[in-house]
C-alpha cells in the first residue's frame, strides 16, 4: 500500500527564517510526486511535479528536491503570505492505482512578520 | 489556466436527502476526480474516472455514486445523505497522454453540512 509521511505536522517561523518540510513516501514504482499549496477553506493549489530522483524545481521562494525516499520543500526567506497548508502526494505506476493520487496529511505552515 | 469548477461553496442537507455535487474542468481533461477533506485524515479518494462513462472506487466509496455523461463534467452523487458525511468534497482533473498521468488541478471545493 502506498504511503506518504509528512513532517512536522506543523511549523512556525519567523518572517527571514529559512526551512525545510519533509514528506517521505513508499510507493510500488514512483510515477511522480506531487507538492501542493492548500490555503483555509480552499481546494489546494498545485505547485511542483517531481518524476526522479536527484530532481529539483523552484517557484519563488519554494524550491522542491526528491530522492528515492523522501522530498523537501525548501523555504527560502519567507513571507507571511507563504503561510498555508503544504501537502505532498505520490502518484505509483500503472495498474488499478492508474491515476490516482496518495497525499499526506499536510504540514501547517506559519510564518510571523 | 485550468479552471475547476464546482457547484456550490457551501450546502446544507437533511439526512436521507439526495445530494449532487457537481464539478466542470475547462481543460479537456481525460481524467477527473472526487476527494473528501476531514481534520486529522486529510485527502482521501472517493471516486474517479478516466473517460466518459468510466469510473472506478477509490478508498472510501460507501455510500457515494457518481456520474460521468459528458468529458467536462463530473457528479458525485450522495444517495442517502448521513450527519458523517459532512465535510469538505473537493473535485479535481487531470491530463492522460498515453498512460502517463499528470498533476491534478483541484476546484474550489463544497463544504457540506449533514443535519
Amino acid at each position: 500500500e502506498d504511503q506518504v509521511t509528512q513532517s512536522p505536522e506543523a511549523l512556525r517561523l519567523q518572517e527571514g527564517e529559512s526551512s525545510s518540510l519533509n514528506c517521505s513516501y513508499t510507493v510500488s514504482g514512483l510515477r511522480g510526486l506531487f507538492w501542493y499549496r492548500q490555503d483555509p477553506g480552499k481546494g489546494p493549489e498545485f505547485l511542483f511535479t517531481l518524476y526522479s530522483a536527484g530532481e529539483e524545481k523552484e517557484k519563488e521562494r519554494l524550491k522542491a528536491t526528491l530522492t528515492k525516499k523522501e522530498s523537501f520543500l525548501h523555504i527560502t526567506a519567507p513571507k507571511p503570505e507563504d503561510s498555508a497548508t503544504y501537502l505532498c502526494a505520490v502518484q505509483a505506476r500503472g495498474g488499478t492505482s492508474y491515476g490516482k493520487l496518495t497525499f499526506g496529511q499536510g504540514t501547517i505552515l506559519t510564518v510571523h512578520p | 489556466d485550468v479552471k475547476v469548477t464546482q457547484s456550490s461553496r457551501y450546502l446544507v442537507k437533511r439526512t436521507g436527502e439526495k445530494v449532487f455535487l457537481e464539478c466542470v474542468q475547462d481543460m479537456d481533461h481525460e481524467n477527473m476526480f472526487w476527494y473528501r477533506q476531514d481534520p486529522g485524515l486529510g485527502l482521501r479518494l472517493i471516486y474517479f474516472s478516466y473517460d466518459v462513462k468510466m469510473k472506478e472506487k477509490g478508498d472510501i466509496p460507501e455510500g457515494y455514486s457518481v456520474s460521468r455523461e459528458k468529458k467536462e463534467r463530473f457528479s458525485l452523487i450522495l444517495e442517502s445523505a448521513s450527519t458523517n458525511q459532512t465535510s469538505m468534497y473537493l473535485c479535481a482533473s487531470s491530463r492522460s497522454v498515453d498512460r502517463a498521468t499528470y498533476e491534478q488541478y483541484f476546484g474550489p471545493g463544497t463544504r457540506l453540512t449533514v443535519t
